[in-house]
């Protein structure tokens, strides 16, 4: 079935410098979901991309999907400690109901 | 508004004991599902349930089942536990079926 690869699998910063996580697929994907799992947490729903080369801001967050709907990257600006996570992509199509994630970036964050 | 709640937080198992977890979903949502999280993975879909019925399912065998009830709340239950059955179980509701709200997870434990 329809996978996605995510990529790096863990990243380590300075705080302050910047961050990508990329999600990956083979096929073409109907929509892009981003989550952000805290240690010992549960997922937490970031945003939703659902257009061709759809750009979308949130703070110091910038997502956005490829133009042929295979790709999509987290970008994140200036790390703060705050930002320790997993941070998920995920992906639902057509009338497929259930969410298929990819396996996370663990990002740490060194103060 | 009380969002997603689970319960137990955390269980104990032996093999070839049943279990059952419990799920609320966040007011006004009406679809839930249900995920099984490995450590270091992301989450798996096992199914998700709708007006009651199961509307999909994962890759995961019969010994998982469900149940949603009138008010929306839903039941897991884990017949014949298994030791590769240990992992965090999260519930997760929706308004639409598209952007998951996760509870906070029951962890597993089968000895």
């Amino acid at each position: 079935g329809q996978q996605v690869m995510q990529i790096p699998q863990y990243q380590h910063v300075q705080e302050g410098e910047d961050f990508t996580t990329y999600c990956n697929s083979s096929t073409t994907l109907s929509n892009i979901q981003w989550y952000k799992q805290r240690p010992g947490g549960h997922p937490v729903f970031l945003i939703q991309l659902v257009k061709s080369g759809e750009v979308k801001k949130q703070k110091r967050l910038t997502f956005q999907f490829g133009e042929a709907k295979k790709n999509s990257s987290l970008h994140i600006t200036a790390t703060q400690t705050t930002d320790v996570g997993t941070y998920f992509c995920a992906f639902s199509g057509g009338s497929n109901y259930k969410l298929t994630f990819g396996k996370g970036t663990l990002l740490t964050v060194n103060p | 508004d009380a969002g997603v709640t689970q319960s137990p937080t955390h269980l104990i198992k032996t093999r070839g004991q049943q279990v059952t977890l419990r799920c609320s979903p966040k007011s006004g949502h009406d679809t839930v599902s249900w995920y099984q999280q490995a450590l270091g993975q992301g989450p798996q879909f096992i199914f998700q349930y709708y007006e009651e019925e199961e509307r999909q399912r994962g890759n995961f065998p019969d010994r998982f089942s469900g149940h949603q009830f009138p008010n929306y709340s839903s039941e897991l239950n884990v017949n014949a536990l298994l030791l590769g059955d240990s992992a965090l179980y999260l519930c997760a509701s929706s308004p639409t079926g598209s952007e998951q709200y996760f509870g906070p997870g029951t962890r597993l434990t089968v000895t």
